[in-house]
């Protein structure tokens, strides 16, 4: 089975630049999810999806990160413009349609502002 | 969401066994226990997830106190391989907009 799908693997930026990460998840998975996670924390939800509705974003910086989810299945998260404190690595991750189903990660996209 | 507490680190010796710690003294009758765990440079994986009962699989076994205020999750024969951040999070099961929060886990250290 395949396995959740991002790109790209690290970019770097520079402060005020706009950066776009992408995100295939499994076949099938209704429910897709981006998380933030810093150097030394543990992930933090952005943004849920349930099919290409969101479901939650309360913790998504509206102001400078959007996020879409076109037809239901590949997905994308957008900075704009980029700030130091945006640094960290991007995870999304999939799950099916049930509140207890469990969650693939990706391997994620580092992302460096400098 | 309820929180949970557990130890920052914890070490062990390969094939030994290892009990990682979890209390959840707010949980309430309609969260689960999930775990799970980040290799590095790795996004998180699915160990284990329960509700009242022990449970076991392939990668693990977790034991839930009688009184769901705290749970082990039971790694039999620790390898090299099992270094990581162990992430216990209580997830409600109820509704459609279930989500997964994470704290700053246990970090495993594993020596030979």
């Amino acid at each position: 089975e395949a396995g959740v799908a991002q790109s790209p693997r690290y970019k770097i930026i520079e402060k005020r630049q706009s950066v776009a990460f992408w995100c295939n998840p499994i076949s099938g998975h209704a429910t897709l999810y981006w998380y933030q996670q810093i150097l030394g924390q543990g992930p933090k939800l952005l943004i849920q999806f349930q099919n290409n509705g969101v479901v939650d974003d309360s913790q998504l910086p509206k102001d400078r990160f959007s996020a879409e989810r076109l037809k239901g299945v590949d997905s994308t998260l957008k900075i704009q413009p980029a700030k130091l404190e945006d640094s960290a690595v991007y995870l999304c991750a999939s799950s099916l349609d049930d509140p207890n189903e469990k969650l693939f990660f990706g391997s994620g996209t580092q992302l460096s502002v400098l | 969401d309820a929180k949970t507490t557990q130890p920052n680190s914890m070490e062990s010796n390969e094939e030994e066994p290892v009990h990682l710690p979890c209390n959840h003294s707010t949980i309430s009758g309609t969260d689960y226990i999930h775990w799970y765990r980040q290799l590095p440079s790795q996004g998180p994986e699915y160990v284990i997830h329960g509700l009242t009962s022990n449970v076991n699989n392939r990668m693990a076994s977790l034991a839930i106190a009688e009184d769901r205020k705290s749970s082990t999750l039971i790694l039999h024969r620790a390898t090299l391989r099992d270094a990581a951040v162990y992430y216990c999070i209580l997830r409600d099961f109820t509704g459609t907009a279930s989500k997964l929060t994470f704290g700053t886990g246990t970090r495993l250290q594993v020596t030979l």
